[in-house]
């Protein structure tokens, strides 16, 4: 079973990088999912970031594409997120997901299972 | 984008009360709706993926239907450990993968 654990600095200054890695425990990173990042801000919803496949390839959030990069290590099986430029507004609970995928009729793709989310806090 | 729209954003109900939330899509989105529930302070938890299919060790009560724009979850004979909020998520196309706002369920 699949289990997926964030890590990383819960406090970050201002227009400095938030970094975080997420672990893939229980299964390997080179399935055919891919692998994203969600955050969610206080008292507020759901905001997917981007996500990576184990080739390396990308798919980011259009609002945030131009100050994110995420990155996998196959070897330590697991993915990172950079966010650069940071600012009040993205202090945030952080989460890693697994972006699996079934083939009915059509292929379907949903989040799961999800990590325990991390804080992170950007202040001086 | 697709914007996902969820009502009502708080909901009120009982024990033993059978509720149901609806989501909306911006644009017809097949039956790509996923729902989640979240309680405070841990992660979302999958429920139902594909608009109707229900995700393994999720409790018969809660159940999901619809297709194009209008989707809607329901759980059947609330239980304690229901009360939390649910959200739902279109997977129709990406980038971006979008969620609704969110809807607590609040016990009366």
């Amino acid at each position: 079973q699949v289990q997926l654990q964030e890590s990383g600095p819960g406090l970050v200054k201002p227009s400095g990088t938030l970094s975080l890695t997420c672990a893939v425990g229980g299964g390997s990173i080179t399935t055919s999912d891919w692998w994203s990042w969600v955050r969610q801000s206080p008292g507020k919803g759901l905001e997917w970031i981007g996500e990576i496949y184990h080739s390396g390839s990308t798919n980011y959030n259009p609002s945030l594409k131009s100050r994110v990069t995420i990155s996998v290590d196959k070897s330590k099986n697991q993915f990172s997120l950079k966010l650069r430029s940071v600012t009040a507004a993205d202090t945030a609970v952080y989460y890693c997901a697994r972006d699996t995928s079934a083939t009915f009729s059509n292929e379907y793709n949903w989040f799961d299972p999800w990590g325990q989310g991390t804080l992170v806090t950007v202040s001086s | 984008d697709i914007q996902m729209t969820q009502s009502p954003l708080f909901l009120s109900a009982s024990v033993g009360d059978s509720v149901t939330i609806t989501c909306r899509a911006s644009q017809s989105i097949s039956s790509y709706l996923n729902w989640y529930q979240q309680k405070p302070g841990k992660a979302p938890n999958l429920l139902i993926y594909a608009a109707s299919s229900l995700q393994s060790g999720v409790p018969s009560r809660f159940s999901g239907s619809g297709s194009g724009t209008d989707f809607t979850l329901t759980i059947s004979s609330l239980h304690p450990e229901d009360f939390a909020t649910y959200y739902c998520q279109q997977s129709y196309n990406r980038p971006p993968y979008t969620f609704g706002q969110g809807t607590k369920l609040e016990l009366k």
